[in-house]
C-alpha cells in the first residue's frame, strides 16, 4: 500500500455543487496533515491545515479519520475558480523526511 | 515578503550541457527540498536537506546533484543534462516539525 493515496479524478463537478474527496494514508504514526492547491504548471501552495476535531475555512472544510487512517476535503458551493489539482501532504514525524505529497486529485468545475 | 525565490524561471538547455538551479528562502526554515513535476504526475522529491550542511537523496536523485550552501541557499545542478529531464523543478522550505511546506513558483526547463 502506497504511503498516500488519492483518486485522482478527475472529478468533474457543476458549479455550485457540493465536492468532497478523500486521502488516505497507510502510517498510524502520522501526526500533521495539510491540503495543498495546485494550479496547471504553478506551484502548489498551502490550502489548510487539518485538524483532529475538523476545521473549516470559508466554503472549505477538512477532516482527519484517525480509525479509518484518511483526511477529507469538502468543498460547497463550488466556483469556477476551484478548478485545479488538491495534494495532501502527510506528517509522520518530525524529520525532513518525514513529509509525504499525495499525486493529487484533479477537479473540473463546470459552468 | 519574498518567501521562496527560485531562479531562473525558464532555461533551455541542448543534451550535454550543465546549469545550476538556485533557490533561497528568506523564512529561517531549517530543511529545503528540490522536486521535480512531469506533465500529469505528482511531485517527486529529488534531494533534500534536513538542515545546512545535510543533503540526502529522495526518490529520483539520479543525474543530479545538491549544495546546501548555507541555511538560506540550496541548489540543484545538472552536470549533464539528458531530454529525460526535461521537467518543472520546485524549491520547498520547511520550518521542520509538523509545520507545512513553502514552494517556490518554479523553474520551467526543457532539454533538447
Amino acid at each position: 500500500r502506497k504511503e498516500v493515496e488519492q483518486d485522482p479524478g478527475p472529478f468533474n463537478v457543476p458549479e455550485g455543487a457540493t465536492v468532497a474527496f478523500n486521502c488516505t494514508y497507510s502510517n498510524s504514526a502520522s501526526q500533521s496533515f495539510f491540503w495543498y492547491r495546485q494550479d496547471c504548471r504553478k506551484e502548489p501552495k498551502l490550502l489548510m491545515s487539518v485538524y483532529s476535531s475538523g476545521n473549516e475555512d470559508g466554503r472549505f472544510t477538512a477532516q482527519l479519520n484517525r480509525a479509518s487512517q484518511y483526511i477529507s476535503l469538502l468543498i460547497r458551493d463550488s466556483k469556477l475558480s476551484d478548478s485545479a489539482t488538491y495534494l495532501c501532504v502527510v506528517i509522520r514525524g518530525g524529520g525532513a523526511d518525514g513529509l509525504t505529497f499525495g499525486k493529487g486529485t484533479h477537479l473540473i468545475i463546470q459552468p | 515578503n519574498a518567501g521562496v525565490t527560485q531562479t531562473p524561471k525558464f532555461q533551455v538547455l541542448k543534451t550535454g550541457q550543465s546549469m545550476t538551479l538556485q533557490c533561497a528562502q528568506d523564512m529561517n526554515h531549517n530543511s529545503m527540498y528540490w522536486y521535480r513535476q512531469d506533465p500529469g504526475m505528482g511531485l517527486r522529491l529529488i534531494y533534500y536537506s534536513a538542515s545546512e550542511g545535510t543533503t540526502d537523496k529522495g526518490e529520483v536523485p539520479n543525474g543530479y546533484n545538491v549544495s546546501r550552501l548555507n541555511k538560506r541557499e540550496f541548489s540543484l545542478r545538472l552536470e549533464s543534462a539528458a531530454p529525460s529531464q526535461t521537467s518543472v523543478y520546485f524549491c520547498a522550505s520547511h520550518l521542520g516539525g509538523y509545520q507545512p511546506q513553502h514552494f517556490g513558483d518554479g523553474t520551467r526547463l526543457s532539454i533538447l
